[in-house]
């Protein structure tokens, strides 16, 4: 499985964009990107995935670079809902595996 | 969405004494779920998949022994942590596929059970 590296912490200030990057230069082809995020004492929530096109949904957008070397993901306007760990996963078989994530601070 | 669950949330038990967690998938029918270990100011540590009907797969380091995880039902899945000691004391996640997706899906997690062996 591919290795990743995520800061560790980063901040924002509320309602401004906020760009987390994932490097993952180990991935495999057919790997898909999974990014979830983890509140305190709660289970890691699905955000957002993509194999190789920049992805939308209501949460974040996803974009992949063309080598897929690396990714981000994109919280276009950040609340204080969205203060969590954000982990980036390349995932190629049915298991997860975590990394250390990015802890996202928002500020008021 | 998809939803999982865990029961209990939160459990005390004396070290020596084994302990059940149960985690469902309410929803939807789930051919394999898997489930996750996490330490304070941890990251997640996956400790095995758990396959409906058949043996759980461990992942490296993890003893089969000490963690029995049975999947009797396609919405069930269970945890026993046997002869619970301090060291075990940490929180436990599980999570859930939902079958017949395509290459990319992604699993739902339950909240988690928080486990204290005193």
């Amino acid at each position: 499985d591919a290795k990743t590296t995520q800061p560790n912490s980063m901040e924002s200030n509320e309602e401004e964009p906020v760009h987390l990057p994932c490097n993952h230069s180990t991935i495999s082809g057919t790997d898909y990107i999974h990014w979830y995020r983890q509140l305190p004492s709660q289970g890691p929530e699905y955000v957002i995935h993509g194999l190789t096109s920049n992805v939308n949904n209501r949460m974040a957008s996803l974009a992949i670079a063309e080598d897929r070397k690396s990714s981000t993901l994109i919280l276009h306007r950040a609340t204080l809902r969205d203060a969590a760990v954000y982990y980036c996963i390349p995932r190629g078989g049915n298991q997860f595996y975590f990394g250390t994530g990015t802890s996202l601070t928002v500020i008021p | 969405g998809a939803v999982v669950s865990q029961h209990p949330s939160w459990v005390i038990c004396k070290s020596g004494t084994s302990v059940k967690i149960e985690c469902r998938s309410l929803d939807f029918q789930a051919t394999t779920m898997f489930w996750y270990r996490q330490f304070p100011k941890q990251s997640l540590m996956l400790m095995a998949t758990s396959n409906e009907g058949s043996k759980a797969t461990y992942e490296q380091g993890v003893e089969k022994d000490k963690f029995l995880i049975n999947h009797a039902s396609l919405t069930l899945s269970t945890l026993t942590v046997t002869s619970a000691h301090p060291e075990d004391s940490s929180f436990y996640i599980c999570s859930a596929r939902p079958p017949g997706l395509a290459e990319g899906y992604e699993q739902y997690f339950g909240p988690g059970t928080r486990l204290t062996v005193t």
